[in-house]
């Protein structure tokens, strides 16, 4: 996915433990969200950012916490991780707010990260 | 009820085919509709946008809404083996508090093109 880069792609880790995903961008775009998708719910909204050390909470935050020290980039931490977290992590990124206007252009979304929590 | 709702398939159906995804979705206050289509392990793409009722079409692709019925359809004419994946469509508008704009994804179709 061009301008979009998310790591690690894959990732097993124990219960208790934290884990951080990285997404970083080359678009300058200044709008940031992470998503999970789970078969059955979706895609859900974790947490977004609209702006360097500007960041706000989505529908499903509980356990997540989330850092922008530098517009390129957006930090996903799992503070101590459960088997509920056990999912698919998307990064997307967005020209316009999420509170709008929308823009035609959508949101470009990243590859994603398996992560898996055994 | 989510306000967003997608029968998740899966569809299959032969090459050439013309396909309809629908969804349908509850909040009056969704301005804007969105297809994104995923391939198998790889992040959605916007594929169609539309904003508020009507028809729009990019090739073989149309996306129609129907804000009076609150039913979002997205049709694949001469459907080819290379439309294989999960369709999700979405909407965003204020939400059903009034106080926040969202974006909001049903849970995905996922369509297989037999050669």
């Amino acid at each position: 996915d061009a301008g979009i880069t998310q790591s690690p792609r894959h990732k097993v880790t124990e219960t208790g433990t934290p884990v951080t995903l990285r997404c970083h961008q080359t678009e300058n775009h200044r709008y940031m969200y992470w998503y999970r998708q789970d078969p059955g719910h979706g895609l859900r909204l974790i947490h977004y950012s609209y702006g360097v050390k500007d960041t706000d909470k989505g529908e499903v935050s509980d356990g997540y916490s989330v850092s922008r020290s530098k517009t390129e980039d957006f930090l996903l931490t799992l503070e101590s991780a459960t088997s509920s977290q056990t999912s698919v992590y998307f990064c997307a990124i967005s020209e316009t707010p999420p509170w709008g206007p929308y823009s035609n252009y959508g949101y470009t979304f990243g590859s994603g990260t398996r992560l898996t929590v055994v | 009820q989510k306000e967003v709702e997608q029968d998740p398939g899966p569809l299959s159906v032969p090459e050439g085919a013309i396909v309809s995804l629908n969804c349908t979705y509850s909040n009056s206050a969704f301005q804007y509709f969105m297809w994104y289509r995923q391939y198998s392990r790889k992040g959605p793409e916007l594929l169609m946008y539309t904003y508020s009722s009507g028809n729009k079409e990019d090739g073989r692709f149309t996306a129609q809404v129907d804000k009076s019925s609150k039913y979002i359809s997205l049709f694949i004419r001469d459907s080819q083996p290379s439309d294989s994946a999960t369709y999700l469509c979405s909407a965003w508008g204020v939400d059903s508090g009034g106080s926040n704009y969202k974006l909001t994804f049903g849970k995905g179709t996922l369509l297989t093109v037999n050669p």
